[in-house]
């Protein structure tokens, strides 16, 4: 059991728009701690798509974009292309922990 | 551009322990405020943090693994190590390496280690 909490798949058609959620609680993402966000491709190392709640990386489309509220964060994919079909996680920080820690990741499927 | 690669057997038998090294190029391990970890991936399986260090010696590890986790650094090198003692067959995963700041990036490639006699 994850200790950041993220739906195990979502889907959506070619030029659509889906969301990711990632729920936590007061001690990591409710306590003000950043979200950040990974895409991993099959057979590949995670890379990181999101920083800091809401910050792209150079060289991330303006399509990934991040928001955080309260105890949770979300990741949006608008006009999806066959490309963006991948595991995606999302990862913070917890004080009660003293730990890094990581959702239990999404499989994005583009229909 | 800063880079990673890990390296280190691929096959550890059951009570014996895991070592790992990974090797920084294109930057200084011991520059700046940053920390670096380790991260697993068993097959089929999420994320899990396995700890962080500083250059300068200070370490945290995931609660879950920390009797048995041992991160350390050598600047000589520019390389950081892992560690991980009286692996079972759920110590079976991809491990990579990774620069953290609160996040992390860039990460290695990752070597699959297998436990298994």
């Amino acid at each position: 059991q994850s200790v950041l909490t993220q739906p195990p798949s979502v889907s959506g058609a070619p030029g659509q728009r889906v969301t990711i959620s990632c729920t936590g609680s007061t001690s990591n993402i409710g306590a003000g701690y950043g979200v950040h966000w990974y895409q991993q491709l099959p057979g590949t190392a995670p890379k990181l798509i999101i920083y800091d709640n809401s910050n792209r990386p150079s060289g991330v489309p303006d399509r990934f974009s991040g928001s955080k509220s309260g105890t949770s964060a979300s990741l949006a994919i608008t006009g999806l292309q066959a490309e963006d079909e991948a595991d995606y996680y999302c990862q913070s920080y917890d004080s009660s922990l003293n730990s890094s820690v990581f959702g239990g990741g999404t499989k994005l499927t583009v229909l | 551009q800063l880079q990673l690669q890990e390296s280190g057997p691929g096959l550890v038998k059951p009570s014996e322990s895991l070592s790992l090294t990974c090797t920084v190029s294109g930057g200084s391990i011991s520059s700046s405020s940053y920390y670096w970890g380790w991260i697993r991936q068993p097959p089929g399986k999420g994320l899990e943090w396995i700890g962080n260090m500083y250059n300068i010696g200070s370490s945290y590890y995931n609660p879950s693994l920390k009797s048995r986790v041992t991160i350390s650094v050598d600047t000589s090198k520019n390389q950081f190590s892992l560690k991980l003692s009286s692996v079972t067959a759920a110590d079976t995963a991809v491990y990579y390496c990774a620069r953290n700041q609160h996040y992390y990036d860039p990460w290695g490639r990752g070597t699959l280690v297998t436990v298994s006699s």
